[in-house]
């Protein structure tokens, strides 16, 4: 079975520029999860999709983020425009609905110069 | 408010000898814990949880770790570390009584590093 994917793996890109990251859960899992990680510190959550209605956005920092879940499918999490705060990994995670235990992507380094 | 607290940036153990991440959590509920690790260049990886029952829950790789409510604590142990043991490991509480009580509060991360 294949896990939970992140697209891309590492992003560099100019303050004020636009990013798109891209996660693919595992198949048949209604929840998705966005977290980051700023260098050294805490992961933070950042929302909650269950299928594709987002049920808690609480931790999403400011109206710079969006993110979607086409279809209930794959995610994105849009950065418009970055500034140098948001550099960190994200991470994304996904689990069955009901399911106590979320299992994690490789995360993607976003670098913002 | 939900949080976790991993005191140690970084733990040095010998190999063969045991191993110990300490993890301290506050909650207002009953807490579900889990420990992940995150080897280098990959993903976190789930180690193990508690969520009812017995005290001491066994996980990935000969891991295990003890919830210990009066202490508030859920540290991780190993009886004998391996060089591959080497890693970066993550404590994380949920709160199920909470709102938001599907999302993970994590520590700030453990080094382990053992040594040959």
């Amino acid at each position: 079975e294949a896990g939970v994917t992140q697209f891309p793996s590492h992003s560099v890109i100019e303050k004020g520029q636009t990013v798109t990251l891209r996660c693919d859960p595992i198949s048949g899992h209604d929840n998705l999860y966005w977290y980051r990680r700023v260098m050294g510190k805490e992961i933070k959550f950042l929302l909650h999709f269950v299928k594709e209605s987002k049920q808690d956005e609480s931790g999403m920092p400011n109206n710079r983020f969006l993110a979607e879940r086409t279809g209930g499918t794959y995610s994105t999490l849009k950065v418009q425009p970055a500034e140098l705060e948001d550099s960190g990994v994200y991470f994304c995670a996904s689990s069955p609905y009901r399911a106590d235990t979320q299992y994690f992507g490789p995360g993607t380094r976003l670098t913002v110069l | 408010a939900q949080s976790v607290a991993q005191p140690e940036d970084q733990v040095n153990v010998a190999e063969g000898n045991p191993l110990t991440v300490k993890c301290t959590y506050s909650v207002s509920g009953n807490p579900y814990l889990f420990w992940y690790v995150q080897y280098p260049n990959r993903g976190l990886q789930f180690l193990l949880k508690y969520i009812t029952g017995d005290n001491l829950v066994k996980g990935s790789y000969g891991f295990e770790a003890e919830f210990n409510k009066s202490q508030t604590s859920f540290h991780l142990k190993k009886p004998s570390a391996l060089v591959s043991d080497s890693a970066l490991y993550f404590c994380a509480v949920r709160d199920p009584q909470s709102t938001g009580a599907n999302n993970l509060f994590f520590g700030t991360g453990t080094r382990l590093t053992v040594i040959p």
